[in-house]
């Protein structure tokens, strides 16, 4: 199976800050690379897709990067509904894979 | 609208077990693969199984394989996850997600329902 592993597991940022979420894959994973936003007591919600495709009705603040092994997710201006966790997750293979996940918290 | 709603959750004890549902609404149930998907108390997510459109092919994680077994009936637009031996690390919320590409892109969610797996 691909191991997904994310970084940082969590930070703490202001609205406003740009924030930078890394997520490397133990091998190459092409672009097939998604991200998932997740609430408390909530669903995920996909964000970006094939690694930097914005999914219908996700702000443009979201935007995603990479190929290969290592990805990015960048929100351009923390606003205050995108406190929450996100997860990088690879389609690729089979299984289908997740990483740990990282929790965005308010500073 | 698309829609995802699970059910069939509860409390069971280990060795038990539990079927759970997914009523879908809002797209052509039939035209979709569709997976199961797992996050226990405090964890992340963790993929389970998987159906193709017509239930002719399945996966499963190891964790669970010979014990769950996904299947739909796309008559009633419906997937369902029969989970047997139950342990107590099935301990979960399982969410149902429709996949968008067939290659395990989860574009839709339920709203996830608990299993507890204890005595």
């Amino acid at each position: 199976d691909i191991q997904m592993t994310q970084s940082p597991s969590s930070l703490s940022a202001s609205v406003g800050d740009r924030v930078t979420i890394t997520c490397r894959a133990s091998q190459s994973i092409s672009s097939y690379l998604n991200w998932y936003q997740q609430k408390p007591g909530k669903a995920p919600k996909l964000l970006i897709y094939a690694a930097s495709s914005l999914q219908t009705g996700v702000p443009s603040r979201f935007s995603g990067s990479g190929s290969g092994t290592d990805f990015t997710l960048t929100i351009s201006s923390l606003q205050p509904e995108d406190f929450a966790t996100y997860y990088c997750q690879e389609s690729y293979s089979a299984p289908p894979t997740f990483g740990g996940g990282t929790k965005v918290e308010i500073k | 609208e698309v829609q995802l709603v699970e059910s069939g959750g509860g409390l069971v004890q280990p060795g038990g077990s539990l079927r759970l549902s997914c009523a879908a609404s809002g797209f052509i149930f039939s035209r979709y693969w569709m997976h199961w998907v797992r996050q226990a108390p405090g964890k992340g997510l963790v993929w389970v199984s998987r159906i193709n459109s017509d239930g002719s092919s399945t996966s499963y994680a190891d964790s669970v394989k010979g014990r769950f077994t996904i299947s739909r009936d796309n008559a009633k637009n419906t997937l369902y996850l029969q989970m047997n031996s139950l342990r107590a690390e099935d301990t979960a919320v399982y969410y149902c997600a429709r996949d968008s590409s067939s290659w395990g892109t989860f574009d839709y969610w339920g709203q996830g329902t608990l299993v507890t797996v204890s005595s």
